[in-house]
């Protein structure tokens, strides 16, 4: 099975500030990789798809980059709504998991 | 609209059988493979197992294989998921979620993500 790795597993961030969220894949995955957001008690919401297609309706401050086994959302200027957790997933083959996730608090 | 809404989820003994419910709306449900996705309480999400759009492949983790069986009914626009011999690793929120494929004119094959989710239905496996 292919591992995904994220990194932080937490950060703390003020509004208007610029955050940087890394994926790695344990082998080479092309552009096979989602980003997701999750708010407490909420289902999980695409974010980003194929690695830097921004979801309809997402806001344009998130963006997605990486190709091979090394990903990055960014998240241009944090937002109140943003304060949630961000995972990536890969869908290059079975199964398609997902990595440990990142939490995004208020500092 | 498009809406997933899972039920069936409940308190459960371990090694006894629950079968979850993933009820859709708002799309054509035949078109679509459809995926099961648990998070047991505070932690990350986990992939459980998807069924083809048309029920004939279906693909589960080695954690359920042999005792999850997912299935669906496309007449009545609804997916299932059999658990058997559940057992205190099953305590979940277990999602069910669309799959979206798209063709990229720059990319060498289909690119899937899971674009809808349900909200979740709670198994708990507890004496």
């Amino acid at each position: 099975d292919i591992q995904m790795t994220q990194s932080p597993s937490s950060l703390s961030a003020s509004v208007g500030d610029r955050v940087t969220i890394t994926c790695r894949a344990s082998q080479s995955i092309s552009t096979y990789l989602n980003w997701y957001q999750q708010k407490p008690g909420k289902a999980p919401k695409l974010l980003i798809h194929a690695a830097s297609i921004l979801q309809n309706g997402v806001p344009s401050r998130f963006s997605g980059s990486g190709s091979g086994t090394d990903f990055t959302l960014t998240i241009s200027s944090l937002q109140p709504e943003d304060f949630a957790t961000y995972y990536c997933q890969h869908t290059y083959s079975t199964p398609p998991t997902f990595g440990q996730g990142t939490r995004v608090d208020i500092k | 609209q498009v809406q997933l809404v899972e039920s069936g989820g409940g308190v459960v003994q371990p090694g006894r059988s629950l079968r979850l419910s993933c009820a859709a709306s708002g799309f054509t449900f035949g078109n679509f493979a459809i995926h099961w996705v648990r998070q047991a309480p505070g932690k990350e999400l986990e992939w459980v197992a998807a069924i083809s759009y048309d029920g004939r492949n279906k693909d589960y983790a080695d954690s359920v294989k042999g005792r999850f069986t997912i299935s669906r009914d496309n007449s009545k626009n609804t997916l299932y998921l059999q658990m058997s011999s559940l057992g205190a690793g099953d305590t979940a929120l277990y999602y069910c979620a669309r799959e979206h494929v798209v063709v990229l004119p720059t990319a060498h094959g289909p690119r899937a993500s899971f674009d809808y989710w349900g909200q979740g239905t709670l198994v708990t496996v507890s004496s």
